[in-house]
């Protein structure tokens, strides 16, 4: 069964600046798909942004994006432009498994 | 307005009840399905369901019970054989071209407390 390893439990950015959350995760399969969900105070999860393992490009959601290498079973979220509501937990998922979770405070 | 809705916001149970949470969704969704979340962990699955009158067991299904009647609705009941049961119910649904490759829309949670 594949598992998802989020190794940053948590990190701060100044808004306006730019923050990378790392994810790993490991699968024998070949086409898969990968998500970051995010959950702001009010537990809410909501989908960041979603990639398709056979897609080359890596998807681009306004100021997030993510840097997918299929090869080195990483897939990490990036966000530009930081915002204080982008104050979250953040979840990588590869259905059915989800990471820990990594919480991201923006400071202004 | 589409979405989901869990109730109640928080729950509290005597040890030995069962206790069902609801969820109940409007998205039109054939797929809905029920995460156990506890502090430092991420979400873990409990169980779902991809079409009516079916569900499957997921990583954590030991001392739950879920129904599907219906499409709109997908109860979960903690019965009295989960041993730790204080956590926090996420339910969420998708369209169910595929459970893997679906977007999932969570409902707000219900926060279980075992006294």
């Amino acid at each position: 069964a594949q598992t998802v390893t989020q190794s940053q439990p948590e990190m701060s950015v100044q808004e306006a600046e730019t923050v990378t959350l790392s994810c790993t995760y490991d699968t024998s399969e070949n086409n898969y798909y990968l998500f970051w969900y995010k959950q702001p105070p009010s537990r809410q999860m909501i989908l960041v942004i979603r990639q398709e393992a056979y897609k080359q490009q890596n998807a681009t959601e306004n100021r997030f994006s993510v840097n997918f290498q299929k090869a080195a079973k990483s897939f990490s979220l990036k966000i530009s432009d930081s915002q204080l509501g982008d104050t979250a937990m953040y979840f990588c998922a590869f259905w059915p498994r989800f990471g820990a979770g990594t919480r991201l405070t923006v400071k202004p | 307005d589409g979405g989901i809705t869990q109730s109640p916001k928080y729950l509290f149970r005597k040890e030995g009840q069962n206790v069902t949470l609801s969820c109940e969704q409007n998205l039109n969704h054939d797929a809905m399905y029920w995460y156990r979340q506890d502090p430092g962990q991420g979400l873990r699955l409990i169980y779902y369901s991809q079409i009516v009158n079916d569900f499957q067991k997921g990583d954590i299904a030991e001392g739950y019970s879920v129904s599907r009647e219906k499409k709109e609705s997908f109860p979960l009941t903690v019965t009295s054989a989960q041993k730790n049961p204080t956590a926090f119910y996420l339910c969420a649904s998708s369209i169910a071209t595929s459970a893997r490759g679906d977007t999932q829309y969570f409902g707000p949670g219900t926060r279980l407390t075992v006294l």
